[in-house]
């Protein structure tokens, strides 16, 4: 079947502008997690959903950081007033189990943003 | 906090070597470590998921194994190939909350043929 898909791809934004990137995670998984990723780092998390819940928002920089899954399979992650630190991938990844499991993330091919 | 380090940053071997790349980790107490690769411009592929009752998940030429009471984890690579050339990253939930993952800054992997 598809795998996570995300859009766009690749996002130039000029600093001050708000930016959307979106997740369409594998069809049936309730689990769903951004995490972002500058130029020769890991993955860093960000925020968790199962389904529609946002249960854990830890990891997001700042308040102009905004994610949302209203109808417990897309995703947005909004970024308001980008600024150049903003710059990274961000990845999302699905999985298929709810909680008190354990298995494998499923991650999409991820949105380069760059912020000039 | 959980911290994941991984050794060496980068490595670069001839085809045809077995090679090991490192993990450690320094909080114990994990419910599973992963492996992934990413591919340039790529997202993650999940190569292998150890749970924390295991010792070692094999698949093709791929071994990892799990020694959680010393915090370490290593990928055996067998017969490198040209194609395994990626970055390698682990990865392990925290020992509290969601099953977020807590990533190694990887290690960047090219074989030469």
């Amino acid at each position: 079947g598809a795998g996570v898909s995300q859009s766009p791809r690749y996002k130039v934004a000029k600093r001050g502008q708000d930016v959307a990137l979106r997740c369409d995670p594998i069809s049936g998984h309730v689990s769903l997690f951004w995490y972002q990723q500058a130029l020769g780092q890991g993955p860093e998390f960000l925020t968790y959903f199962q389904n529609e819940a946002q249960l854990d928002k830890s990891g997001l920089p700042s308040d102009r950081f905004f994610a949302e899954r209203p109808e417990g399979s897309v995703s947005t992650l909004k970024i308001q007033r980008t600024q150049q630190e903003d710059s990274a991938v961000y990845l999302c990844a699905s999985s298929p189990w709810t909680s008190g499991n354990t298995d494998t993330q499923y991650f999409g091919p991820g949105t380069r943003l760059t912020v000039l | 906090k959980q911290e994941v380090t991984q050794i060496p940053a980068a490595l670069s071997v001839p085809e045809g070597e077995n090679l090991v790349l490192n993990c450690s980790f320094t909080d114990s107490a994990i419910y599973n470590l992963q492996w992934f690769r990413q591919d340039p411009g790529k997202g993650l592929t999940s190569l292998l998921l150890i749970q924390s009752s295991q010792r070692e998940q094999t698949s093709g030429r791929l071994n990892a194994s799990l020694d959680k009471s010393s915090g370490r984890s290593t990928l055996y690579i067998a017969a490198s190939q040209p194609g395994d050339s990626a970055t390698y990253l682990c990865a392990v939930p925290p020992t509290t909350g969601f099953q977020k993952l807590v990533f190694g800054t990887g290690t960047r992997l090219l074989v030469s043929p």
